[in-house]
């Protein structure tokens, strides 16, 4: 069965800080790896990852994948209040287009 | 602007109404799927769609189904409600190769009593 796990659940920080949120997969076909941020709305796109090793970056936020050990981190640096939010870890399968979400990692940063 | 709009985005109905949740993008993207939300499973598949009159069954489509008549348009029809089918749906689309980035519609919040 083709399942996402992502870890923490849920996790509270302080302005400042810097947190790893974790995913781990097993799927058959794998396509790509992507990262979305859901606040009261609907997912935003951080990022896509399709090979192994390769760290994606925008401003504070960071991505690697290792597609070996199955699992991708997501890293947010010097965190504010802004950045809490659900984020929600997808992998994509070879039927194009297939998602399977996982159940997200909710982050609150106190200021 | 380009957008994925879905309606209703709100909808209160009873067991066993039939009901379409509309969603429509102006992107010309190829790919569509509908998902839903529910507390602490994250977001399942539904159906998706790869282009006009090709669509597949997702994760959880039961009682649930699709059309794709034109590439625009991706219409959600519930024919038979049920209490368990309350949850938030999101409508999204892409473009596909290179990026598989999925834009998400806004949401419609159905309640089945």
């Amino acid at each position: 069965e083709d399942k996402v796990v992502q870890s923490p659940l849920s996790l509270v920080v302080h302005e400042g800080d810097t947190v790893t949120l974790n995913c781990s997969y097993e799927v058959t076909n794998f396509r790509s790896l992507l990262w979305y941020k859901q606040e009261k709305k609907a997912p935003t796109f951080l990022f896509m990852l399709t090979s192994s090793g390769i760290e994606k970056k925008s401003g504070r936020l960071s991505s690697i994948l290792d597609k070996k050990e199955l699992f991708s981190i997501l890293n947010i640096t010097a965190t504010q209040t802004g950045d809490s939010a659900i984020y929600l870890c997808a992998v994509e399968v070879y039927n194009f287009n297939k998602f399977y979400f996982g159940s997200g990692t909710k982050l609150n940063v106190k200021p | 602007e380009a957008q994925v709009t879905q309606n209703p985005r709100y909808l209160i109905t009873v067991t066993g109404k039939k009901l379409t949740v509309t969603c429509s993008q102006n992107m010309n993207h190829e790919y569509m799927s509908w998902y839903r939300q529910d507390p602490g499973l994250g977001l399942r598949q539904i159906y998706y769609s790869m282009n006009v009159e090709v669509t597949d069954k997702g994760d959880v489509p039961e009682g649930y189904k699709v059309s794709r008549k034109e590439k625009r348009n991706f219409p959600l029809i519930l024919e038979s409600p049920s209490p368990n089918q309350t949850s938030l749906y999101f409508c999204a689309s892409s473009s596909g190769s290179p990026s598989y980035e999925q834009y998400f519609g806004p949401g419609t919040r159905l309640t089945v009593t």
